[in-house]
C-alpha cells in the first residue's frame, strides 16, 4: 500500500526554526513533495525531492532520505504568516495523481 | 498569467439535487486533476485528464461522479443524486505535461454543501 504520516498539529514562535516530518511507504518512490495550504485557500507547491539529501529555498529547506522511508520540512525565521496547514505528498505509480498525507497544522506564536 | 480558476466558488444544494463544478486549467496544461478535501484532511484523488481524456477515473467514489473535458481545456465535474457525504472542497489543479515531477497548481477550490 501506500501511505505518508505526519504529525497532525506544531507550534513554534516566531523567528524560530521549527521541522515537520513525513515518514511514508510505498511500492514505488517517484519523489515527494511539500505544499503548503492557509485556511481555506488551495495547496501551494514548496518543494519536490527526488534524490536524497537537502534542498534549501530561501527560508524554507527539504530533505529526503529513500532509505528510510523519511522527508522533513524546515522552516527557518519563522513568520506569523507560516501558520497553515504543510501536507507532503507523492506521485502513485505510473499515475500522476497525488497521493497527500493529512497535514501539519503550524501554529506560530508571537 | 491566470491561474486555475473554479467555478462556482460555493454551492449549497438539497440531497438528491444535481451539481457540476467547472475548471479552467492554466493556457497550455494538458494534464487536469480533480482531487476532493474534507475538513481536516490531505486531498483526495478523483480523476485525472491528459487532453481529452481520463487516463485514470479509479478515485471517483461510485457512479453518480463523473467528468469531461471535452476539448481538452475546461473540465466539469458532475455529481448526480447528491448526497450529504458528498459535501467536501472540490479542487481542480493542472500541470504541464502531467509528469510526475511537475508541479500541480491548484484552483481555489468549490465548497460544495449538501444538506
Amino acid at each position: 500500500g501506500q501511505s505518508l504520516e505526519q504529525p497532525s498539529e506544531v507550534t513554534a514562535v516566531e523567528g524560530a526554526i521549527v521541522q515537520i516530518n513525513c515518514t511514508y511507504q510505498t511500492s514505488g518512490f517517484y519523489g515527494l513533495s511539500w505544499y503548503q495550504q492557509h485556511a481555506g485557500e488551495a495547496p501551494t507547491f514548496l518543494s519536490y525531492n527526488v534524490l536524497d539529501g537537502l534542498e534549501e529555498k530561501g527560508r524554507f529547506s527539504s530533505f529526503l532520505s529513500r532509505s528510510k522511508g523519511y522527508s522533513y520540512l524546515l522552516l527557518k525565521e519563522l513568520q506569523m504568516k507560516d501558520s497553515a496547514s504543510y501536507l507532503c505528498a507523492h506521485p502513485a505509480g505510473n499515475n500522476r495523481k497525488l497521493i497527500w498525507g493529512l497535514g501539519t497544522s503550524l501554529a506560530v506564536n508571537p | 498569467g491566470a491561474g486555475v480558476s473554479q467555478t462556482p466558488s460555493n454551492k449549497v444544494t438539497e440531497k438528491g439535487k444535481y451539481v457540476e463544478l467547472r475548471c479552467d486549467p492554466i493556457s497550455g496544461h494538458t494534464a487536469l486533476y480533480w482531487y476532493r478535501q474534507s475538513l481536516g484532511q490531505g486531498p483526495e484523488f478523483l480523476i485525472y485528464f491528459q487532453g481529452t481524456g481520463a487516463a485514470d477515473d479509479s478515485g471517483l467514489p461510485n457512479d453518480r461522479f463523473f467528468a469531461v473535458r471535452p476539448e481538452g481545456s475546461v473540465s466539469t465535474l458532475k455529481i448526480q443524486r447528491t448526497e450529504r457525504g458528498d459535501s467536501a472542497v472540490y479542487l481542480c489543479a493542472s500541470s504541464l505535461r502531467g509528469g510526475r515531477a511537475e508541479t500541480q497548481y491548484f484552483g481555489p477550490g468549490t465548497r460544495l454543501l449538501v444538506l
